[in-house]
């Protein structure tokens, strides 16, 4: 595997129901983060992981968990949802979280339409 | 509050012609910009940046402008080919400390054979 990779690519649960989503990252970075897009609207920012350290929590609510047991493996742990959290969830990493290069290398996504 | 706009959702253009893709942002902290493209099924990929030090940057067919006293931006796709039919976002971030990148909501490019 190279790259950014997210399992799974789609997912439908009902709003009672407990999921994860996975991301791991082969490309030795520091920073991990997880977005939201929803349709025709601009990515969101979640969650920012700077060596498995939480650095940023943009107001997401807590039905919404996110764990980053190592530099190279983030879940987004998911319970509880809402219809309106149907969306694709990005997972993104970056060599530093800041300064120097700002470019972030993205997974594919998982498609998530919660029922 | 969406600091970063794209307002043209979708662009078609012939093959062999110019695209230009627009992108207008209202924070004056921002001082890099990039531009990220996505195909479906896949995850967006970096395609170029740009610094606020410089107004231009070019890499092989796709050149980005930056007018900072107009908070604009442009990708400007010359030639473009149908490999270039995809989703193009812009991205702007401010200052070394700042790791957030605001996004637009994407124009949608269609490149006619």
């Amino acid at each position: 595997e190279t790259g950014v990779t997210q399992t799974p690519r789609h997912l439908v649960m009902g709003m009672t129901n407990k999921k994860s989503l996975k991301c791991e990252q082969h490309l030795g970075h520091n920073a991990m983060y997880w977005y939201k897009q929803s349709a025709k609207k601009p990515l969101e920012l979640m969650f920012v992981y700077s060596l498995e350290e939480r650095v940023e929590n943009n107001s997401v609510p807590s039905r919404f968990s996110p764990e980053c047991p190592n530099s190279s493996h983030l879940f987004l742990h998911l319970h509880t949802l809402q219809p309106e959290d149907s969306a694709l969830y990005l997972c993104a990493s970056s060599q530093n979280l800041a300064g120097g290069s700002y470019e972030q290398y993205f997974g594919p996504g998982t498609r998530l339409t919660v029922t | 509050d969406q600091q970063v706009k794209q307002n043209s959702p979708s662009l078609s253009v012939q093959e062999g012609r110019i695209s230009i893709l627009n992108c207008d942002y209202t924070n004056s902290m921002f001082d890099y910009f990039l531009w990220y493209k996505k195909y479906p099924a896949e995850g967006p990929t970096f395609l170029i940046s740009i610094s606020s030090i410089k107004d231009k940057n070019e890499d092989g067919r796709f050149t980005v402008f930056l007018n900072k006293s107009a908070k604009h931006l442009s990708l400007h796709i010359v030639p473009s080919q149908p490999g270039d039919s995809a989703v193009y976002f812009c991205a702007a971030s401010g200052g070394s400390n700042d790791y957030k990148l605001s996004f637009g909501a994407g124009t949608t490019v269609t490149v006619r054979a």
